[in-house]
């Protein structure tokens, strides 16, 4: 079974400070991604990545940067965390090339106060 | 751009009935996948069912099936003989086949319907 990993199921953190989510995942993916998840917005793609040091923006990138330097794992960085970054936030990955669903991580509920 | 629409924000079943569960879909590409995920209240998003815009044959897993209709662009969720674990929220979502020559599969979700299943 393929497995997708969050470091953490619940965080809290200021405003101000700089956030590390992390993501693993061992089914050797090439592709990753990092999702928020909002009330009545669905899931948003901040950031994905195709290949170890590549990525893409998604459709709200704004406030965050992302980082792969190894091909199971996926970092997304809240550079300054700001309030309006609390949300549930969800990495997922799949293989390339494929019509294989996404699998996702648990999920991590972020609170910034 | 692709969008998905759930107008469903909230859905109400007895246990043992069948619910559909609406998505339409919008999308200038020919070759395209649509899937849908479930996330009970616990958080993790488990897939359900794929259909490939070149599947003749509507998609069925189990106790889901997709009522795909290509020319309305819609493919929407049926669960037959509904359970009290299938309470959750369920999303659409597509992915272009085709982004580029490659396929990176970004997915594109609806908003999500919550299913609650009464006993």
């Amino acid at each position: 079974d393929v497995k997708v990993t969050q470091s953490s199921r619940y965080l809290v953190k200021r405003t101000g400070e700089k956030v590390f989510l992390e993501c693993v995942q061992d089914m050797d993916h090439e592709n990753m991604f990092w999702y928020r998840q909002d009330p009545g917005l669905g899931l948003r793609l901040i950031y994905f990545s195709y290949d170890v040091k590549m990525k893409e923006k998604g459709d709200i990138p704004e406030g965050y940067s992302v980082s792969r330097e190894k091909k199971e794992r996926f970092s997304l960085i809240l550079e300054s965390a700001s309030t309006n970054q609390t949300s549930m936030y969800l990495c997922a990955s799949n293989r390339a090339y494929s019509n294989q669903p996404q699998h996702f991580g648990d999920g991590t509920r972020l609170s910034i106060l | 751009a692709q969008k998905i629409t759930q107008t469903q924000p909230g859905m109400f079943v007895q246990e043992k009935e069948a619910v559909t569960l609406d998505c339409t879909y919008d999308t200038s590409d020919q070759s395209y996948g649509l899937f849908w995920y479930k996330q009970p209240s616990s958080g993790e998003m488990i897939f359900l069912i794929y259909q490939g815009s070149y599947d003749e044959q509507n998609a069925t897993e189990g106790r889901y099936s997709l009522n795909f209709q290509k020319a309305r662009k819609s493919a929407n969720l049926v669960i037959s003989a509904s359970q009290l674990g299938d309470s959750a929220m369920y999303f659409c979502a597509m992915r272009d086949l085709n982004a580029g020559g490659t396929s990176y599969g970004k997915l594109t979700f609806g908003q999500g319907t919550i299913l609650t299943v009464h006993p």
